[in-house]
């Protein structure tokens, strides 16, 4: 089955400064691989997702990259804001209704 | 639309009692997953439905944990007995499926065993 490593787990920036998670993937089939904040006490909620025929994806302040032959993916977030702090996931999954695979997290802290 | 809906919030119980969690999936989605969310494990898929349908529950630590999907609109997770380890937060999540779509978390259920 699919298998999602995520590094680091803990990262501490500066604000203002950028902060780069990345995460690698298993099984070559996956083909979408979204990105979850989860905010201390509340749920995951989707803040980015990109999918296997696409190689870059911005949204504002927020870029995910996929690279399908080395099978890693990566979150970039510019400019962070201290509202920024909070768990980032990544996870992967099939086509259809496979459930995602997610990473361990990454504790992201965002000082004043 | 109201989103995922479980209940209870919060749960405290003491050990060896039985624990029913309730999920209610946004309307039009077909397939549900049952998460638990622990400092040392992370995420962890429980279970999963796909049109009613138990389709993977070997992410079900114990015989202790059973999930049902009766209809469309409600699951459950059942811990019975419930020991101090399972405390921890347990997340109910929709997706449309068929095609690759966002999936939805419901707010959580934190459990707390005694």
């Amino acid at each position: 089955g699919e298998n999602v490593e995520q590094h680091p787990s803990t990262l501490s920036v500066q604000e203002g400064d950028s902060a780069v998670i990345k995460c690698t993937y298993s099984d070559s089939a996956s083909n979408y691989f979204p990105w979850y904040k989860q905010e201390l006490g509340k749920r995951p909620q989707l803040i980015i997702d990109i999918r296997s025929n696409v190689g870059e994806k911005k949204d504002q302040r927020i870029a995910v990259t996929l690279n399908k032959t080395a099978k890693h993916f990566s979150l970039h977030i510019t400019e962070t804001q201290p509202e920024d702090s909070a768990v980032y996931f990544c996870a992967a999954r099939y086509s259809g209704n496979t459930p995602l695979v997610f990473g361990k997290g990454t504790r992201l802290s965002v000082i004043a | 639309d109201a989103g995922v809906i479980q209940s209870p919030r919060h749960e405290v119980t003491e050990m060896g009692q039985e624990v029913t969690l309730r999920c209610k999936p946004i309307s039009g989605h077909n397939s549900l997953f049952w998460y638990r969310q622990t400092m040392m494990r992370g995420l962890e898929l429980l279970i999963y439905f796909n049109n009613n349908v138990p389709i993977d529950d070997s992410g079900m630590p114990e015989d202790r944990f059973s999930a049902k999907m009766p209809n469309a609109s409600f699951s459950t997770l059942k811990i019975q007995p419930s020991e101090p380890r399972d405390s921890a937060v347990y997340f109910c999540a929709s997706t449309r499926g068929q095609t690759v779509n966002e999936q939805f978390f419901g707010p959580g259920t934190r459990l707390t065993v005694l």
